[in-house]
């Protein structure tokens, strides 16, 4: 079935970083967008980022741009987020999830991953 | 940014009964919004998208309506297995953004 799983989380330092990862399975990965979207605790949902079905752009929130990184391997149907320079305000369940558009982006998502914690603490 | 406003931020309810949850958009996004549920511990689940489109394999007792900047969620009879909490998204315009939820309770 189709079916995204999430690693890579955990607890890091202020100023650290995280690389996480979405393995995705049971579709043609390579025809879809992947977003990346998180949670804070007890919180509401917050974009963070999306890359294209073959890699070509990438969108940022504001929030993460110029800290984190998304890229895709197309070859392992995965794609990562690069964590860099993390806050305390960066705390979250992250979930990638998959666009809703077949290679055309269409910007909402029909697929999510059960997601994965970062926790930035000292 | 586009700042979407759910109301209410809380809803109290009983099975059988007939909500609408409102979702208002602080400019014109056209019918670029979509519907989510989430359960306590779970992800989103993608309810509507293109503000009327039922996502396949989802009950057809939701239903979502509206266009411009104003946009509601109807579950026509509120099963137990619905409570949880709803947020709209637009896609209209990046970045994209969500509503702060509505928390759908039993009464």
């Amino acid at each position: 079935q189709v079916q995204l799983v999430e690693s890579g989380g955990g607890v890091v330092q202020p100023g650290g970083s995280l690389r996480l990862s979405c393995a995705a399975s049971g579709f043609t990965f390579s025809s879809y967008g992947i977003h990346w979207v998180r949670q804070a605790p007890g919180k509401g949902l917050e974009w963070v980022a999306f890359i294209r079905y073959d890699g070509s752009e990438e969108y940022y929130a504001d929030s993460v741009k110029g800290r984190f990184t998304i890229s895709r391997d197309n070859s392992k149907n995965m794609v990562y987020l690069q964590m860099n320079s993390l806050r305390p305000d960066d705390t979250s369940v992250c979930y990638c999830a998959r666009d809703g558009g077949w290679a055309l982006p269409a910007y909402y998502m029909d697929v999510w991953g059960k997601g994965t914690t970062v926790t930035v603490s000292s | 940014d586009i700042q979407l406003t759910q109301s209410p931020s809380f809803l109290s309810a009983s099975v059988g009964d007939r909500v609408t949850l409102a979702c208002r958009a602080s400019q014109g996004i056209s019918n670029y919004l979509a519907w989510y549920q989430q359960k306590p511990g779970e992800a989103p689940k993608l309810l509507i998208y293109s503000a009327s489109t039922l996502q396949i394999g989802v009950p057809s007792r939701f239903s979502g309506s509206g266009s411009g900047t104003e946009f509601t969620l109807t579950i026509s009879s509120l099963q137990p297995e619905d409570f949880a909490t709803y947020y709209c998204q637009q896609f209209k315009i990046s970045p994209l953004t969500f509503g702060g939820g509505t928390k759908v309770e039993i009464k």
